[in-house]
Parts: structure tokens; C-alpha cells; sequence
């Protein structure tokens, strides 16, 4: 069984720029789940994917934006990156039955650190 | 509003010595309760968790938690602490109100070291 695997594993731009980070969820998780990790604080809720749509989104500002494709990986594009932006980026991902739940148990990647210069 | 409190931001025991590590929620109904730990420039383990039934919970690792409700705690335990245990532990909360199912509300970690 494969898990949660993400790329790039690190990633340099400059502010104003644009990224894109790629997750690939667990084989048979449905709902993929983005979180920021900025340097010594917890994992904070990005959004959620299920079923190819936004299932649910945190305190993050719209041009915080993502996809999921039809074989459950998922696209989070951060666009005028900002300095405050760097963090480590981690994807979970879980199977669903409605729709994302609190008792779904998520898996996690190991995450893309993107610094911002 | 959902919140996870982690009081103790670093800890240190010795190798063999017993662990416990604090977790303290705000939420309104019943809880579910999780604890990740991650080690440096890894992602996040799922430890254990807890949704309902017995309040001590059995994990990976040789981890344990118990669920207080009278305390809205859940504290992380280990008897016996190994070298390899040494990492950053992190409580949740699973969220559950509008626009959030399934989010994952973290606290801000312990980070555990370990004395030889």
C-alpha cells in the first residue's frame, strides 16, 4: 500500500511569485486535506478536496486555491507569494463516506518546505 | 470556538524514564481526539485516537492516551521512553461545524528530547 506521497520536496521563489504543490493520497483515500506549517507552530487547516470540489476551507486568504483530480491527487497553488507564505506545506488524505468528518483518521505526506525570498 | 492548548512547549526525561504529555481541548460536544508526532523533516504519525467507548486509548509505539472529560484532557503516556522517541508531538481535535468537517485543529506541539 502506497502512502501519502508530495513534491516537490523543497521549493525557493521570491515574493510576487506564484507555486504550485502536488499531492498524491493513499491508495483508496477519496478526500485529500491541505494544511500550513509555519516553524515551531501546529499544522493549520488549509482546505479540503472531496469529490473534486472544495469541501471545506480555513482562515486562508483566496489566493490560497487548489484542485483535485479524478484519481484523488490534489493541486494547492498559492499565487503573489508572500514572505509570511514559507512554511512546510503537508497534504493528508483520508476515505470518506459523506464527505469529510471528524472521524475520518487522515494520513499525512511528508510535506514541501517552500521558503519565500 | 475549537481549540487544542499543549502547555509544555519542550520536555526533556531519560531514556527509560515514564512520559506524559498534556492536552487540554475546548469544544462542546464529544470530542475527537487525536495524537501525531512527527520527527524532524518528516510528516505527521497518527499515534492513536480517540472517538468514543474506552476513555484509555492503546497506540503505536507503546503509547497510550486517556480521554478526561471532567478535565478536557488527553494526555499522552509511554512507560518507558526510547531514544528513538524523541520528536515533536502534536494534539488534535477533529472539527465539526459549518464549512469545516474534517479539519484537523492542531495545538501548537511539545517537542520531547531525550537524555541517554
Amino acid at each position: 500500500e502506497t502512502g501519502v506521497t508530495q513534491s516537490p520536496t523543497h521549493l525557493i521563489k521570491t515574493r510576487g511569485q506564484q507555486v504550485t504543490l502536488r499531492c498524491s493520497s493513499q491508495s483508496g483515500h477519496n478526500t485529500v486535506s491541505w494544511y500550513q506549517q509555519a516553524l515551531g507552530q501546529g499544522p493549520q487547516f488549509i482546505f479540503q478536496y472531496y469529490r473534486e470540489e472544495e469541501n471545506g476551507r480555513g482562515n486562508f486568504p483566496p489566493r490560497f486555491s487548489g484542485l483535485q483530480f479524478p484519481n484523488y491527487s490534489s493541486e494547492l497553488n498559492v499565487n503573489a507569494l508572500e514572505l509570511d507564505d514559507s512554511a512546510l506545506y503537508l497534504c493528508a488524505s483520508s476515505k470518506s463516506l459523506a464527505g469529510g468528518s471528524s472521524t475520518d483518521t487522515q494520513y499525512f505526506g511528508p510535506g514541501t518546505r517552500l521558503t519565500v525570498l | 470556538a475549537q481549540s487544542v492548548t499543549q502547555p509544555d512547549i519542550h520536555i526533556t526525561v531519560s531514556e527509560g524514564a515514564s512520559l506524559e504529555l498534556r492536552c487540554n481541548y475546548s469544544y462542546g460536544a464529544t470530542p475527537y481526539l487525536f495524537w501525531y508526532v512527527q520527527s524532524p523533516g518528516q510528516g505527521l504519525q497518527l499515534l492513536l485516537k480517540y472517538f468514543s467507548g474506552d476513555t484509555l486509548v492503546q497506540g503505536i509505539k507503546g503509547f497510550e492516551a486517556e480521554f478526561k472529560r471532567s478535565q478536557s484532557s488527553f494526555n499522552l503516556r509511554k512507560p518507558s521512553v526510547h531514544w528513538s522517541d524523541a520528536a515533536e508531538y502534536f494534539c488534535a481535535v477533529g472539527a465539526n461545524y459549518g464549512g469545516s468537517q474534517g479539519n484537523l485543529i492542531f495545538g501548537k506541539g511539545t517537542k520531547l528530547s531525550v537524555k541517554p
